[in-house]
């Protein structure tokens, strides 16, 4: 969901199980797109990518989806650990304006 | 070697001071930002440099001046900042405009 004002929205989960965090992005312009992850007083670390024509990408316990129809990008984290545990944010490009846009972020929290 | 590097760390500054940020990579990447990012926000793009150039300006104030003075090396000079400037200033660099971008650890900016 979207947040408003100063709330995050939040996904909490058990460790263990798997994470699904969503992105809605505007710009059907959009030609690549990235996933970061924001722990507490530290940058924005990349994660993963993908450009806009795959619909699906994988890493090491991550997977990217993109559905450009419906302009819907989402982050799936296997057997979530508490080290997962931070902000998540998606960000696009589009090419032609070269710079990136970011979403509003999700907070992931895991228990143990 | 992926690292940006951002100092200082922490800064406290009153209203009539001048300081400077330092950002540093050795990736040979030859674009570098400048982002703002206040508590629970995403980071909002300041300055793009692009082989050593401004090439965007996201109608900052002049308060904030930036400066590449190499390839390796941006900084961000800040003279009679106001209190809401207050935030986390990071740094970024990619291989080129079009391509991730990989952040420093910020620098934590108080305005007293």
């Amino acid at each position: 969901g979207e947040s408003v004002g100063l709330h995050l929205p939040t996904l909490s989960v058990q460790e263990g199980d798997n994470s699904i965090i969503n992105c809605a992005y505007s710009n059907s312009a959009s030609d690549y797109f990235i996933w970061y992850k924001q722990e507490s007083g530290k940058g924005p670390q990349f994660i993963i990518d993908i450009r806009s024509n795959m619909d699906k990408r994988q890493g090491q316990r991550v997977t990217v989806l993109l559905n450009k129809t419906v302009k819907h990008l989402s982050l799936q984290i296997a057997a979530t650990q508490p080290g997962d545990s931070a902000v998540y944010f998606c960000a696009d490009l589009n090419s032609g304006y070269s710079t990136l846009t970011f979403g509003k972020g999700t907070m992931l929290l895991v228990s143990p | 070697d992926t690292e940006v590097t951002q100092t200082p760390k922490h800064l406290v500054m009153g209203m009539t001071n001048k300081k400077s940020l330092k950002c540093e990579q050795h990736m040979g990447h030859r674009a570098m930002y400048w982002y703002k990012q206040k508590a629970k926000k995403p980071p909002e793009l300041m300055f793009v440099y692009s082989y050593e150039k401004l090439s965007i300006n996201e109608s900052v104030p002049s308060r904030f001046s930036p400066e590449c003075p190499n390839s390796s090396l941006l900084n961000l000079h800040l003279h009679a900042l106001q209190p809401e400037d207050s935030a986390l200033y990071l740094c970024a660099s990619s291989q080129e405009i079009t391509y991730e971008q990989y952040f420093g650890p910020g620098t934590r900016l108080t305005v007293t």
